[in-house]
């Protein structure tokens, strides 16, 4: 079955760039994403990646995608306190009974 | 973009009641519906597949009889929460996908069930 692994914690200064690492096991996964989750709240689609990318980049998010460790990472740059958070990785494959399976999560920690 | 609305937010109840939970797609028809529940500092356990017009596909483990999952439109999916016990208290999001869409998923904001 689908594992998918996360670092429990991570703590950075404000204004320094963020790497959140996720390694999954399932090769056949087609699609990853990374979620967000403020307390109390749902999640929040960050950005996600195709299993043919190897990056992408959206304003201050870049996604590194190896797949042939099937290591995925987020990278935030110039992190806000306002970035404070759960991120959480996820992966699907293709077809429209397809589910996500979720990471561990890694609580995000930006201190002045 | 895609919005999913969920209510309540919040639900305190007392034990032995039962407890609707919803699901609405906004702005677009989700034939998949998928509910979760969270505990406190965990990732999000996938209880349950919904497809419009037909019976929820359930994770192992979880009891069909007691999370009863209604998907009667292509914008509403409903979990009810039936004799809940305090056990059952936990964070539940929902999640919906358009039709034909692999991969967009768009997650409610949660509810908060609190059984006393």
């Amino acid at each position: 079955g689908e594992d998918v692994e996360q670092s429990l914690f991570l703590s950075v200064r404000e204004g320094d760039s963020s790497v959140i690492n996720c390694t999954y096991t399932d090769s056949s996964s087609t699609y990853l994403y990374w979620y967000k989750q403020e307390p109390g709240a749902g999640l929040q689609l960050l950005t996600y990646i195709f299993s043919n990318m190897d990056m992408k980049q959206d304003q201050r998010l870049t996604v590194l995608l190896n797949k042939k460790d099937k290591h995925l990472s987020l990278r935030i740059a110039d992190t806000q306190t306002g970035d404070s958070a759960i991120y959480f990785c996820a992966e699907s494959k293709t077809g429209t009974a397809s589910k996500l399976t979720f990471g561990t999560g890694t609580r995000l920690q930006v201190t002045l | 973009g895609a919005v999913v609305s969920q209510h309540p937010s919040r639900v305190i109840c007392k034990s032995g009641t039962s407890v609707k939970i919803e699901c609405r797609s906004l702005d677009f028809q989700a034939t998949t519906m998928f509910w979760y529940r969270q505990f406190p500092k965990q990732s999000l356990m996938l209880m349950a597949t919904s497809n419009e017009g037909s019976k929820a596909t359930y994770e192992q483990g979880v009891e069909k009889d007691k999370f009863l999952i209604n998907h009667a439109s292509l914008t509403l999916s409903t979990l009810t929460v039936t004799s809940a016990h305090p056990e059952d208290s936990s964070f539940y999001i929902c999640s919906a996908r358009a039709a034909g869409v692999d991969y967009g998923y768009t997650f409610g904001s949660g509810t908060r069930l609190t059984v006393v």
